[in-house]
C-alpha cells in the first residue's frame, strides 16, 4: 500500500522559509511518476504549487515560480518543498500527491500538514 | 493569467442529479486539458474521483462520472446521497507543464 506522509515546522516567522519533506512508503519516487505539492489556505480552494519526477524536470506554478523548489531525495523516497520568503499569505494546508505524467493527475494524497506564518 | 472557474455553490436535493461545470476564463475545456475532479470534506485530503474526463478512480462509486459539455468539463452525480455534501474541484492542464484548480464548488445536499 502506497502512501505520503508529509512533515516539517508548524510555524514559520514571516520572511522565513517553508520547509516540507513528504515521505513516500510502498513505491519508489524513481519509478516514472511526477510527485507534487498542492496547498489549501483557510477558507479558500486548492492551489497547485509544483511537481517534480526524476527523469522529467521540474515544473512550477508562474505565482509560486521565484520563490520555489521541489526536490526528490530518491536513496530514501521522500521529497522537499522550499518556498521561500514567506508571508501570512502563505499560511496553508500542505498536501503531497503522487502526480501521473500521462493522465496529469494527482492519484495519491498525503493527510496535510497546515503550516502557518506568523511572529 | 487563465483562470479556471467554477459554480462557487450549488445546492441539490437527495436522489436528484446534479453537474458541477470547470471552465476557463478564455478558451474551451477540452480532453486536451485532462480534466480531473476532487473531492474535499473538512479536514480530510482531496479524494480523487474523475480523472482524464471519464475515469473513475478505484472506489468511486458508479454515480460520479465526468464528461465535456460544450466548452466545460463537467462532473455529474446521479441520485445525491447525504454524504456528497462536500467541496469540489477540478484540475485542469493548460499546457508546458502547467496545471491550474478551479476555485471549487461548495455542494449543499438539502
Amino acid at each position: 500500500q502506497v502512501q505520503l506522509q508529509e512533515s516539517g515546522p508548524g510555524l514559520v516567522k514571516p520572511l522565513g522559509t517553508v520547509s516540507l519533506t513528504c515521505a513516500v512508503s510502498g513505491f519508489s519516487i524513481s519509478s516514472g511518476f511526477y510527485w507534487g505539492w498542492i496547498r489549501k489556505p483557510p477558507g479558500k480552494g486548492l492551489e497547485w504549487i509544483g511537481s517534480s519526477s526524476h527523469s522529467g524536470g521540474a515544473y512550477y506554478s508562474p505565482s509560486f515560480q521565484r520563490r520555489v523548489a521541489i526536490v526528490l531525495d530518491t536513496p530514501w523516497d521522500r521529497f522537499s518543498l522550499t518556498l521561500t520568503s514567506a508571508t501570512a499569505a502563505d499560511t496553508a494546508t500542505y498536501f503531497c500527491a503522487r502526480h501521473r505524467s500521462g493522465s496529469k493527475h494527482f492519484d495519491l494524497w498525503g493527510q496535510g500538514i497546515l503550516v502557518a506564518v506568523s511572529s | 493569467q487563465t483562470v479556471v472557474t467554477q459554480e462557487p455553490s450549488l445546492s441539490v436535493s437527495p436522489g436528484e442529479t446534479i453537474t458541477l461545470t470547470c471552465g476557463l476564463s478564455s478558451g474551451s475545456v477540452s480532453a486536451n486539458c485532462f480534466p480531473s475532479w476532487y473531492q474535499q470534506s473538512p479536514g480530510q485530503p482531496p479524494r480523487t474521483l474523475i480523472s482524464t474526463t471519464n475515469s473513475r478512480s478505484s472506489g468511486v462509486p458508479d454515480r460520479f462520472s465526468g464528461s465535456i459539455l460544450g466548452n466545460k468539463a463537467a462532473l455529474t452525480i446521479t441520485g445525491v446521497q447525504a454524504d456528497d455534501e462536500s467541496d469540489y474541484y477540478c484540475l485542469l492542464y493548460l499546457g508546458r507543464g502547467s496545471w491550474v484548480f478551479g476555485g471549487g464548488t461548495k455542494l449543499t445536499v438539502l
